[in-house]
């Protein structure tokens, strides 16, 4: 199937600093990538949909300002958390789909925010 | 809004043992329905899908049928393996090729 792979897998970081997680498709092209958020014990939140040379579009009450997400290629979405705080801790996954209309999942960034 | 309710975990069972993992949704419309498999350290991985009602899903001998009646897509295994111990999580299709997740289900199997 296809590959999508997110970089870090794990990142902490200083409260008030800025963090950026990489998400790529690495044998396909993905016009639309998928920012989802997973808290301990809790479902996958779908934070954003990223959107190959669109502004992303965002789900109520994720703030955009705070959560930057960036499509500028086929193959690379990121998400940039600005400002970080300790209650942006999460589980950071992006996903991606193919013409088909299966999605997969990248392994997932763990941010800690001390 | 749309939305999955599955069993809460953790799950835990023997080898060889039944496994069911219940899994309820509320659609507007006529959703597909998908449980993926989240092993230890790794990325989710679509296990299984059904795209109308009626359809079975099945893989790794794993299957879950799409009852429109009941709104239900539970998942069963007639003999688990330790391998199989991970984290289940049912979904269904949102606007666009989103996803809406349940909580998420761990399977915990003992030799």
């Amino acid at each position: 199937g296809a590959v999508v792979s997110q970089h870090p897998s794990w990142v902490i970081c200083k409260s008030g600093t800025s963090v950026k997680i990489e998400c790529r498709s690495l044998d396909f092209q993905a016009t639309t990538m998928f920012w989802y958020r997973q808290f301990p014990k809790q479902s996958l939140m779908l934070m954003a949909t990223s959107n190959e040379g669109s502004k992303a579009t965002y789900e109520q009450g994720v703030e955009k300002d705070k959560f930057l997400i960036n499509h500028a290629s086929l193959t690379l979405s990121t998400l940039t958390v600005t400002s970080a705080h300790p209650e942006d801790s999460s589980f950071y996954i992006c996903s991606a789909n193919v013409n088909t209309g299966e999605l997969f999942f990248g392994e997932g960034s763990r941010l800690t925010v001390l | 809004g749309d939305s999955v309710t599955q069993m809460e975990g953790p799950v835990t069972l023997s080898e060889e043992a039944f496994l069911t993992i219940n899994c309820t949704y509320t659609a507007t419309g006529y959703p597909s329905l998908f449980w993926y498999v989240q092993y230890p350290g790794e990325g989710l991985q679509l296990l299984l899908k059904a795209t109308k009602a009626d359809d079975k899903g099945s893989n790794k001998g794993f299957e879950a049928t799409y009852r429109k009646e009941t709104t239900s897509f539970h998942l069963e295994k007639g003999s688990v393996q330790v391998s199989d111990s991970a984290v289940y999580f049912c979904a269904l299709s949102g606007s666009g090729y989103a996803l809406n997740f349940g909580k998420g289900t761990s399977l915990l199997v003992t030799p």
